[in-house]
C-alpha cells in the first residue's frame, strides 16, 4: 500500500508556480521522497528525489519538512505541458515503487 | 535512442489466448520491472527482475509468467487471457541499490482482451 497521501487534483494558472503537497508521516529514516508524472497515456516520468534536504533541478523543487512528515513539490513556472498525474512516492532502497493516486494537476491559461 | 521499449504499443486479442509482450532497455540497468495499470488508473507493481532473478513477485495470477533472457530485457508472456487483464502494461528499468534511483518508465502496451 501507499505510504503518501496527496489531494485528488489540483489547478493551476499557466506561468504560476504549481505547489503540490504530500504527507507521509510514517515514513523511517532510510526512505526516500521520490516525484514522478505521468501525463496521459504515456509512462511515469521521474522528476526528483529527496531524503533531507530541499533538492532543486531543471524540472523542480522539493521541499521537505524538518520532521519529514510531509513534502511539497514545487514547479516553478507552470506550462500547459505540466498537466499531469503527480506522484509521490516513499521509497527504500532496494525496494518496491509503490504508486499512490496521485494529484491530477490541471494547468489552464 | 529510446531508453525502454515495449512491444507491441497496441494488443487486441481473445479470450483464451497466450500473448507475449516485449521489453528491452538500453540503458545498462540491472533491475526491470512489469507494471499494470487499469481501467481506474492505479498502477501496481507485477514483478521485478535484478540480474535475470526474480525478487518481487506480487500476488498476480500464474498465468502470468515473466522471462528475463538477460538483463537488457524482461518479457511478459500471458497465459488463458480473461477480460480482466485488459489494462495498460508498463516495463520500468533502474540500478539496483543506489540511493538516488531514477526508474525509467516505457511507453507502455494496451492490452484489450475481448
Amino acid at each position: 500500500d501507499a505510504k503518501t497521501t496527496q489531494p485528488t487534483s489540483m489547478d493551476c494558472a499557466e506561468g504560476r508556480a504549481a505547489n503540490l503537497p504530500c504527507n507521509h508521516s510514517t515514513i523511517s529514516g532510510n526512505e526516500y521522497v521520490y516525484w514522478y508524472r505521468q501525463i496521459h497515456s504515456q509512462g511515469p516520468q521521474y522528476i526528483i528525489h529527496g531524503l533531507k534536504n530541499n533538492e532543486t533541478n531543471e524540472m523542480a523543487s522539493l521541499i521537505i519538512t524538518e520532521d519529514r512528515k510531509s513534502s511539497t513539490l514545487i514547479l516553478p513556472h507552470a506550462t500547459l505541458r505540466d498537466t499531469a498525474v503527480y506522484y509521490c512516492i516513499v521509497y527504500n532502497q532496494g525496494g518496491k515503487l509503490i504508486f499512490g493516486q496521485g494529484t491530477e494537476l490541471s494547468v489552464k491559461p | 535512442d529510446t531508453a525502454v521499449s515495449q512491444t507491441p504499443k497496441y494488443l487486441v486479442t481473445q479470450m483464451g489466448n497466450d500473448k507475449s509482450i516485449k521489453c528491452e532497455q538500453n540503458l545498462g540497468h540491472d533491475t526491470m520491472y512489469w507494471y499494470k495499470q487499469d481501467s481506474k488508473k492505479f498502477l501496481k507493481i507485477m514483478f521485478s527482475y535484478n540480474n535475470k532473478e526474480l525478487i518481487i513477485n506480487e500476488t498476480v495470477p500464474n498465468r502470468f509468467s515473466p522471462k528475463s533472457p538477460d538483463k537488457a530485457h524482461l518479457n511478459l508472456h500471458i497465459n488463458s487471457l480473461e477480460l480482466g487483464d485488459s489494462a495498460v502494461y508498463f516495463c520500468a528499468s533502474s540500478l539496483w541499490g543506489q540511493d538516488h534511483t531514477e526508474a525509467f518508465f516505457g511507453q507502455g502496451t494496451r492490452l484489450t482482451v475481448v
